[in-house]
């Protein structure tokens, strides 16, 4: 049973262009949650989805980010129209259900560097 | 201020014990975590616990929760190079996994 898997390790962005994060959670994991991890610092919850529902997007920006988790498919995390401040290492992680204690898998994250 | 604080840094000598403290806000947190990260990699869960619990041990690891002082703590016993990472502390705040973490505390374990 294959961890959770988040693609591309490492992406590179010019300030303005569009980023994709994916994340494929761990099988038969139904919940997904994406943290960013600023330099030297520890993650901010940023979105909770469920297949096809938004949970909780209490972390997101207001603008330019967007997630998704399809029926079929990854959970992608877009940013549009990136900037410098975007740069940060991006997790993703899953769980078979809701509900406190459950444990939550972490993938090895995707580094965004905006240049 | 940040909802959960820790130290930054803690240096070891290999062998010694490690204690990596960790306070909280948010009284009605249900599960404690103690997470660790090592270089460009995700997040390892290495223990949690209960809030109405005082006490957990694992193998090496020990963690004490201090519900009164909001304070919560990872003892590591007989520190190897291996832990050198940073370990985040994670709160949970409602319903199921959206965690709120400390900034890390970078753990260096000296030979």
């Amino acid at each position: 049973n294959a961890g959770v898997m988040q693609n591309p390790r490492h992406l590179v962005r010019r300030r303005g262009q569009e980023a994709r994060l994916r994340c494929s959670p761990m099988k038969g994991h139904s919940h997904v949650y994406w943290y960013r991890q600023l330099p030297e610092e520890g993650l901010k919850f940023m979105v909770y989805l469920q297949k096809e529902n938004i949970i909780d997007e209490s972390g997101m920006p207001k603008e330019r980010f967007s997630a998704e988790f399809p029926k079929e498919g990854p959970s992608i995390l877009r940013i549009q129209q990136v900037v410098r401040g975007d740069s940060a290492a991006y997790f993703c992680a899953s769980s078979p259900r809701e509900g406190a204690g459950t444990e939550a898998f972490f993938g090895q994250g995707t580094r965004l560097t905006v240049v | 201020g940040e909802d959960v604080e820790q130290s930054l840094f803690l240096s070891v000598r290999e062998g010694d014990s490690s204690v990596i403290n960790c306070t909280y806000t948010d009284s009605s947190s249900t599960y404690l975590y103690w997470y660790k990260q090592e270089p460009g990699a995700g997040l390892q869960l290495l223990t949690y616990i209960f809030s109405n619990m005082d006490m957990k041990q694992d193998q090496r690891l020990t963690v004490l929760l201090n519900k009164k002082d909001k304070h919560l703590s990872l003892r590591i016993a007989d520190t190897q190079t291996g832990d050198s990472a940073i370990y985040f502390c994670a709160e949970d705040k409602a319903a199921g996994n959206k965690l709120t973490f400390g900034g890390g505390t970078r753990v260096l374990v000296k030979p």
